[in-house]
C-alpha cells in the first residue's frame, strides 16, 4: 500500500472549512483513499473514502487531483467537536480482510 | 445494536500475568481486527481475522494470540504480560466485499502492566 504524508498538526477558526492535505505520490491505479478520524481517546471513525472522484458525504467533502498523488479533506463548517487526529489512508481494494496502515496523522484544532 | 463492544475498559496487569481481552460485535461482519496504540501514535495492527476460525498477523502480532472461535467474537489473549504491552488496545469489524475497509471500532481497552 502506498505511503502518506500529512502535516502533524493545523488549527482551524470555529465555523469556518477545515482543509486537511495528504500528499501519496505514489499511489498505484487501483488504491483508494481513506480517511478515518480520532477524537481523544475514542475509537476511529471512518470519514469517507474515494478513487478518483470527487466525494461528498454528510460529515465531509474529498477532493482529489487528477493526477491522485494528493488529496484534501473538506469539513466545511468545523465545530470543537471536529477536534481530533485525522488520518489519511492508501490502500487496494481487495480480498485481504480490510486491513488498514494507520501512520500519524494530522492533529485538528478547531478554535473558537 | 451496541456495534463494537470491548470487555474490560482498564486493566492492571504484573509483568508475567495472563489476560484475555474480549470483543463482540452484532453487525454480522466477517472481518475483526486487533490494534494497539501507543501514546502519540497510530494504531497498529496486531492480528485479524476473516472469518470464523480463521486468523492471520498483522504489523506487531508477537507476545499476542488470538481465537475467533464465533462470528461475532474476537478473543485477544495475552500469555505473558510485559510492560512493553501497556497500551490501548483497540477492536474493529468489517464486512466482506466493497466497503470491507470500512471499519467500525470499539472504544477501547486500557492496559497497564507494571
Amino acid at each position: 500500500d502506498a505511503k502518506t504524508t500529512q502535516p502533524p498538526s493545523m488549527d482551524c477558526a470555529e465555523g469556518r472549512a477545515a482543509n486537511l492535505p495528504c500528499n501519496h505520490s505514489t499511489i498505484s491505479g487501483n488504491e483508494y483513499v481513506y480517511w478515518y478520524r480520532q477524537i481523544h481517546s475514542q475509537g476511529p471513525q471512518y470519514i469517507i473514502h474515494g478513487l478518483k472522484n470527487n466525494e461528498t458525504n454528510e460529515m465531509a467533502s474529498l477532493i482529489i487531483t487528477e493526477d491522485r498523488k494528493s488529496s484534501t479533506l473538506i469539513l466545511p463548517h468545523a465545530t470543537l467537536r471536529d477536534t481530533a487526529v485525522y488520518y489519511c489512508i492508501v490502500r487496494v481494494r481487495d480480498n485481504q480482510g480490510g486491513k488498514l496502515i494507520f501512520g500519524q496523522g494530522t492533529e485538528l484544532s478547531v478554535k473558537p | 445494536n451496541a456495534g463494537v463492544t470491548q470487555t474490560p475498559k482498564f486493566r492492571v496487569l504484573k509483568t508475567g500475568q495472563s489476560m484475555t481481552l474480549l470483543c463482540a460485535q452484532d453487525m454480522n461482519h466477517e472481518y475483526m481486527y486487533w490494534y494497539r496504540q501507543d501514546p502519540g501514535m497510530g494504531l497498529r495492527l496486531i492480528h485479524y481475522s476473516v472469518g470464523e476460525g480463521t486468523t492471520a498477523k498483522g504489523e506487531v502480532p508477537d507476545g499476542y494470540n488470538v481465537s475467533r472461535l464465533k462470528k461475532q467474537n474476537f478473543l485477544l489473549g495475552l500469555e505473558s504480560a510485559a510492560p512493553s504491552q501497556t497500551s490501548v488496545y483497540f477492536c474493529a469489524s468489517s464486512s466482506r466485499g466493497t466497503g470491507q475497509e470500512t471499519q467500525y471500532f470499539g472504544p477501547g481497552t486500557r492496559l497497564l502492566v507494571l
